[in-house]
């Protein structure tokens, strides 16, 4: 069975400030990987995703990830936070041929001045 | 293009009542997920629709029941609610499903049960 973790529930960043969220993952094929954010009261909005290829991909709002299979590892980075980043991020994994993704119990992300 | 809708945004409810969610996914989407996401269990996958027919379906009891139009579009039903279906109601609309692609969420609706 697919898993993920976030080993990290609060983290609190200044703005400026460089971040790093972990995310570990457990399944047997090669997982499709993906990072959400949500705002308070909103939906989940895709932050980037890796199905194959370059281990490292871009998003949006100048988020990346990187893939590391020997660590079983999707860590999410930006060198600079701004306040508007304050949200909660999960993690997921999902695979083809498998219609559900599993999520990270996520980490909440809080920005000081 | 607009983007999953999903109605009512908030509803209270009673013990033994039961609920029905609406959700409308992006035009040409044909697959539609629905997520429990609860403060304690975080984001639970319910099941999952494409062209009219469950193809996943997560661990939950029988009272959770879904169903999708012809016109992609989604319902899912909560029977005799308890207090622990509390929770926000998370609709997602693919291409082609969480399997093969970027899954586009609406806003939830957030049902309480008192």
């Amino acid at each position: 069975a697919q898993s993920v973790t976030q080993p990290d529930i609060h983290i609190t960043v200044s703005e400026g400030a460089s971040l790093e969220l972990r995310c570990n993952y457990s399944y047997g094929a090669t997982p499709y990987l993906f990072w959400y954010v949500q705002s308070p009261g909103q939906g989940l909005q895709l932050l980037l995703k890796y199905f194959s290829g370059d281990t490292l991909v871009q998003g949006i709002k100048g988020f990346e990830a990187e893939f590391k299979r020997s660590q079983s590892s999707f860590n999410l980075r930006k060198p600079s936070v701004h306040w508007s980043d304050a949200a909660e991020y999960f993690c997921a994994v999902g695979a083809r041929g498998n219609e559900k993704l599993t999520f990270g119990t996520g980490t909440r992300l809080t920005i000081i001045p | 293009k607009a983007g999953v809708t999903q109605t009512p945004r908030y509803l209270i409810k009673t013990r033994g009542q039961q609920v029905t969610l609406s959700c409308s996914p992006i035009s040409g989407h044909r697959s539609v997920s629905w997520y429990q996401q609860t403060p304690g269990q975080g984001l639970q996958f319910l099941f999952e629709y494409f062209s009219e027919t469950q193809r996943n379906k997560g661990n939950f009891p029988g009272r959770f029941s879904g169903r999708q139009f012809s016109n992609s579009r989604s319902e899912m039903n909560v029977s005799t609610l308890e207090l622990g279906d509390s929770a926000l109601y998370l609709c997602a609309s693919s291409l082609a499903g969480a399997g093969t692609g970027e899954l586009f969420f609406g806003e939830g609706s957030r049902l309480t049960v008192l």
